[in-house]
């Protein structure tokens, strides 16, 4: 086991609504990731935070907005998506040499 | 910028050996990992080297690193159909909390 959980495990939202998608990791990490994986693309990075601190956001839409209010939990808020966001998100945990992930929430936008 | 190259797919026979290959460009690579990721499920750390060593093995599980030529490889001796999934290589420099990730080459055991 990761030790690494994410919920919901599936959401379907429409274009206009607003939801967020939960992380919280067990194993005392620093570092805490979200990714986003489509059907035949490679994994994408969206966010990182260290310590709390976001230190990389990858040309993320604002529709997507993350929140990190300590270092177990992190959070990604959603509005306004589009059916392209469609995919599964991830979020991990790691330190500077190792990283776990969550199972993922499959999001279906339509 | 640094680059992870895998072939897409890879099929053997149940009781076979599978040798998944990866390629990477970056010579400050430190760390390199396997992950395997099952259908709906997120990635799981199945092994990683450090770069200073050429071979690990855990289990039914060996990976093999060739420095010199950038060149990563994991083989699972006897294969079952458990093993059926997505591997995904990926390294990353000392210090640095972003790996970079292969496309992954999804593994399919026949019977």
């Amino acid at each position: 086991e990761t030790g690494v959980t994410q919920t919901p495990r599936h959401l379907v939202m429409g274009m206009t609504n607003k939801k967020s998608l939960k992380c919280e990791q067990h194993l005392g990490h620093n570092a805490m990731y979200w990714y986003k994986q489509s059907a035949k693309k490679p994994l994408e990075l969206m966010f990182v935070y260290n310590f709390k601190e976001q230190t990389e956001n990858n040309s993320v839409p604002s529709r997507f907005s993350p929140e990190c209010p300590n270092s177990s939990h992190l959070f990604l808020h959603l509005h306004t998506l589009q059916p392209e966001d469609s995919a599964l998100y991830l979020c991990a945990s790691g330190t500077a040499y190792e990283q776990y992930f969550g199972p993922g929430t499959r999001l279906t936008v339509t | 910028g640094e680059d992870v190259e895998q072939s897409l797919f890879l099929s053997v026979r149940e009781g076979d050996s599978s040798v998944i290959n990866c390629t990477y460009t970056d010579s400050s690579s430190t760390y390199l990992y396997w992950y395997k990721q099952e259908p709906g499920a997120g990635l799981q750390l199945l092994t990683y080297i450090f770069s200073n060593m050429d071979m690990k093995q855990d289990q039914r599980l060996t990976v093999l690193l060739n420095k010199k030529d950038k060149h990563l490889s994991l083989r699972i001796a006897d294969t079952q159909t458990g093993d059926s999934a997505i591997y995904f290589c990926a390294e990353r420099e000392g210090g640095s909390y972003i790996p970079t990730f292969g496309r992954g080459t999804s593994l399919i055991v026949h019977p």
